[in-house]
């Protein structure tokens, strides 16, 4: 099973300033045929359900403001949050779907400091 | 409109059963894998099962083997997960999966 590695557990950012979260897959999740990662990034708040913000690793989902970015490829990945806001308080997990099982990073809470 | 709506979480008491089912729409359901993933009120994501898109292809995680069975519907487009033998540790939001397309979950709670 690939595991994912996520960090900060937590993370606490003033308002406006950048919040980065880190994803390490213990083997790539980069398809050599299709040249895609297959990593996506959502947002979970209490009573709800996971948000898609990204996939294929940096595809901003539909909707998403443009403040949310996904980077990296093969094993590490970054979401950053370029100017935070109060609004995206919330648990943040990364997600590989390149091979089954499906695996979750440990979660990154993101609070406001 | 594509969507996953699952069903059929309750109040249960250890040793009983139940079975969720997720209803799929607005896409090829018989085309796709598909993932049962639970969390723990508090805690992180946990893959449980999966089935390919005939249903000849299905794994589970180890602590549900043997307990719960996932099953799939094409003809009806829908997911279903039979769960038998529940424990208190099975308490959980259950959530049906697509790739990166999960529904809203759906409670489970096993207590006497």
């Amino acid at each position: 099973d690939i595991v994912m590695t996520q960090s900060p557990d937590s993370l606490a950012v003033s308002l406006g300033e950048r919040a980065t979260i880190n994803c390490k897959s213990s083997q790539s999740v980069l398809s050599s045929s299709s040249n895609r990662n297959y990593l996506a990034w959502y947002q979970q708040k209490p009573g709800q359900s996971p948000k898609l913000l990204i996939y294929g690793a940096s595809t901003r989902e539909s909707g998403v403001p443009d403040r949310f970015s996904g980077s990296g490829s093969g094993t590490d990945f970054t979401l950053t949050i370029s100017s935070l806001q109060a609004e995206d308080v919330a648990f943040y997990y990364c997600h590989q779907y390149y091979s089954n099982p499906v695996t979750f990073g440990g979660g990154t809470k993101v609070e406001i400091k | 409109e594509v969507q996953l709506v699952e069903s059929g979480g309750d109040l249960v008491q250890p040793g009983g059963s139940l079975r969720l089912s997720c209803a799929a729409s607005g896409f090829t359901f018989s085309s796709y894998w598909m993932y049962w993933v639970r969390q723990v009120p508090g805690k992180g994501l946990v893959w449980v099962s999966h089935i390919n898109p005939d249903g000849s292809s299905i794994s589970y995680e180890d602590s549900v083997k043997g307990r719960f069975t996932i099953s799939r519907d094409n003809a009806k487009n829908t997911l279903y997960l039979q769960m038998s033998s529940l424990r208190a540790e099975d308490t959980a939001v259950y959530y049906c999966v697509k790739g990166t397309l999960w529904g809203q979950g759906t409670l489970v709670t096993v207590s006497s």
